[in-house]
């Protein structure tokens, strides 16, 4: 079965980085583009990236443009996010998400939290 | 950017009942990169309605999406105690996704 599991969130400095995970398996990793998504507490989801199935098309959400980087390893089924110069703002659950045409998103992981205080 | 507002905020509802949920778009879109999504706390969001209203895998035929242009409904035909959650609609358009506000759907 399809499963996204999520990893590296915690509680960061405001400045700080921190590099998100996402293990997939149960489907074939390469055929799929990925996204990440975030969701601050009482808010609705955020869009934050997407990456398509190669790692070639690449996309942020404007709030998180030149500090978050996204990319994808497909011979470890890993898709990841590198967080850096953390802001209050971004506090939020981190999930990863797998895409289907035409753009929306099936299978979504349990989510990592990211706390970003001082 | 193209702004997404669904209504009502929250609809109170008894089991059995029909949920109509409208999601409005601030400029006409394609109805092929809307889809809806239902959350439960503590939870992922799930994806329902694919394509404005194409059902998702494994989700139950009482569950309906409509629209086109600007405006999206979401019809839960038969209120089910497991239904009771946040509905959120989202677009894909200009390389970004966009999501609703979101619809609470509470036991009256």
């Amino acid at each position: 079965q399809v499963q996204l599991v999520e990893s590296g969130g915690g509680l960061v400095k405001p400045g700080g980085s921190l590099r998100l995970s996402c293990a997939a398996s149960g489907f074939t990793f390469s055929d799929y583009f990925m996204s990440w998504f975030r969701q601050a507490p009482g808010r609705g989801p955020e869009w934050v990236s997407y990456i398509d199935s190669g790692g070639s098309a690449i996309y942020y959400a404007d709030s998180v443009k030149g500090r978050f980087t996204i990319s994808r390893d497909n011979a470890k089924n890993l898709l990841y996010l590198q967080m850096n110069s953390l802001r209050a703002e971004d506090t939020a659950v981190y999930y990863c998400a797998r895409g289907v045409a035409p753009r929306s998103f099936d299978y979504w992981g349990q989510g990592t939290l990211v706390t970003v205080s001082s | 950017e193209i702004v997404l507002t669904q209504s009502p905020g929250t609809l109170s509802l008894s089991p059995g009942e029909r949920a109509t949920l409208s999601c409005r778009a601030s400029q006409s879109v394609s109805s092929s990169y809307l889809a809806w999504y239902q959350q439960k706390p503590g939870q992922a969001p799930r994806l329902l309605i694919y394509g404005a209203s194409s059902r998702a895998t494994g989700i139950p035929d009482r569950f309906s999406g409509s629209g086109s242009g600007t405006d999206f409904t979401l019809t839960i035909s038969r209120l089910e105690p497991e239904d009771y959650a946040v509905y959120y609609c989202q677009l894909y358009a200009n390389s970004r996704w966009t999501f609703g506000q979101g619809t609470k759907v509470e036991i009256k």
